[in-house]
């Protein structure tokens, strides 16, 4: 079944407590991206991936950290967790290139910091 | 830049009767547009998307989704509405950039009575 993965799905830690979320796909796509989802803000972009080991800033990075060693994977790095970046976070996947291929979303994760 | 709004924080139908949520969008050059819908404790899941040609675009679920350049405006309908289509809706517009981003729509929560 093609999917993407996020682990955990729910998160409460401690301000200043390094943190990483993965993210997986089975489908060999070629980008990848985080975004947050916060009440009346809809989603907004953190990171994405257009291949391996090409990554670049999206609307809102300040306080992440993104790497992509391998195709499938994409975790998200939070170095030092502060109380604003509570929120509930979905990888997503799509095939490369210009065309609009529709994104595939992990289940989403929701983090809390105290 | 591109954006999309949506106008309605929810809407509200009765079972069997149709429905309509609203998504006006602004974008320089052709828009690549898109309506995901997520369910409760579920990522976003694709809906149906326009690229170019036929105005009316027919998606999942019985779904379909209406482009109207003249009034920018990509609206989602369906005929008949079942209760089981209470969800979180929303649009989105493909950046028209080389990032592949999608940017999102503050969504719409579609109650349906029965």
């Amino acid at each position: 079944e093609a999917q993407v993965t996020q682990n955990p799905r729910y998160l409460i830690t401690v301000t200043g407590k390094k943190l990483t979320v993965t993210c997986s796909q089975n489908m060999n796509h070629e980008y990848m991206s985080w975004y947050r989802q916060d009440p009346g803000l809809g989603l907004r972009q953190i990171y994405y991936s257009m291949n391996v080991e090409v990554t670049d800033k999206g609307d809102v990075p300040e306080g992440y950290k993104v790497s992509r060693k391998e195709k499938r994977n994409f975790p998200l790095i939070l170095e030092s967790p502060s109380p604003n970046q509570t929120s509930l976070y979905f990888c997503a996947s799509r095939r490369g290139g210009s065309l609009p291929y529709e994104q595939y979303f992990g289940p989403g994760t929701r983090l809390t910091v105290t | 830049a591109q954006s999309v709004a949506q106008p309605e924080d929810q809407v509200n139908v009765a079972e069997g009767n149709p429905l309509t949520v609203k998504c006006t969008y602004s974008v320089s050059g052709n828009p690549y547009l898109f309506w995901y819908v997520q369910y409760p404790n579920r990522g976003l899941q694709f809906l149906l998307k326009y690229i170019t040609g036929d105005n009316l675009v027919k998606g999942s679920y019985g779904f379909e989704a209406e482009f109207n350049k003249s009034q920018t405006s990509f609206h989602l309908k369906k005929p008949s509405a079942l209760v089981s289509d209470s969800a979180l809706y929303f649009c989105a517009v493909e950046d028209g950039g080389a990032t592949n981003k999608l940017i999102f729509g503050t969504g719409t929560l579609l109650a349906v009575q029965p």
